[in-house]
């Protein structure tokens, strides 16, 4: 069967809280970056994009702040709903516009 | 509407016995991925065409094969499929250049 995999970091919030969901990436080439989103026995889905140029991108009830100097990503999201809970994935292109490696993922649970 | 399809969604193979996974795309996008993602764990590249140029991860095994016969079709062959290769594999796709990722659904792979 499958080997055990390993146990993502839980962030839990409730219903209407803003939730931050954070992502160190090991590249210092990577200059573009994709939230993903990943519900149950899904692939994953994009939620929102920055290149290294900007330091931060608002999307619909989403923010992605960039830190070039300390590689870390973040992913805000504004009044979490329930319909949030997922797996998310930050992911790095290390510098090649054709190649997408992800972080470690973090999961997020809305309680109601 | 536009899509990335994969079937079948849950494939069960016999440990050592060639297994394919296939992936299609409406999008007509130039780049075709193939991920590998296991319970709890972040998606990880296998490798990826760029039209017919075929790209390997430096870690993906050997026993794992590609094949792109057209723009719309991307298979991924397991030659001898072992216990350690049960996990679900994702098919995506992207128009270059930085754009993001269109994911499956994945096939859930299963090895007796």
């Amino acid at each position: 069967g499958e080997s055990v995999g390993l146990h993502l970091p839980t962030l839990s919030v409730q219903e209407g809280d803003n939730s931050i969901i954070n992502c160190a990436y090991s590249n210092s080439a990577s200059d573009y970056f994709i939230w993903y989103k990943q519900e149950s026995g899904k692939g994953p889905q994009f939620i929102i994009d920055i290149r290294s140029n900007m330091d931060k991108r608002q999307g619909q009830r989403v923010t992605v702040l960039l830190n070039k100097t300390v590689k870390h990503l973040s992913l805000q999201i504004a009044a979490t709903q329930p319909g949030d809970s997922a797996v998310y994935f930050c992911a790095e292109n290390k510098g090649n516009f054709n190649k997408f490696y992800f972080g470690s993922g973090t999961k997020l649970n809305v309680k109601p | 509407d536009a899509m990335v399809i994969q079937n079948p969604r849950y494939q069960v193979t016999q440990f050592g016995k060639p297994v394919t996974l296939s992936c299609s795309q409406t999008l007509n996008h130039n780049v075709m991925y193939w991920y590998q993602q296991k319970s709890s764990q972040a998606p990880k590249l296998l490798f990826h065409y760029y039209d017919k140029d075929f790209n390997n991860e430096a870690d993906t095994p050997d026993n794992f094969q590609s094949r792109r016969p057209n723009t719309s079709f991307c298979f991924l062959d397991i030659r001898s499929p072992g216990l350690g290769d049960a996990a679900m594999y994702l098919c995506a796709t992207s128009r270059p250049p930085g754009e993001p990722q269109h994911f499956g659904d994945g096939t859930r792979l299963s090895i007796l």
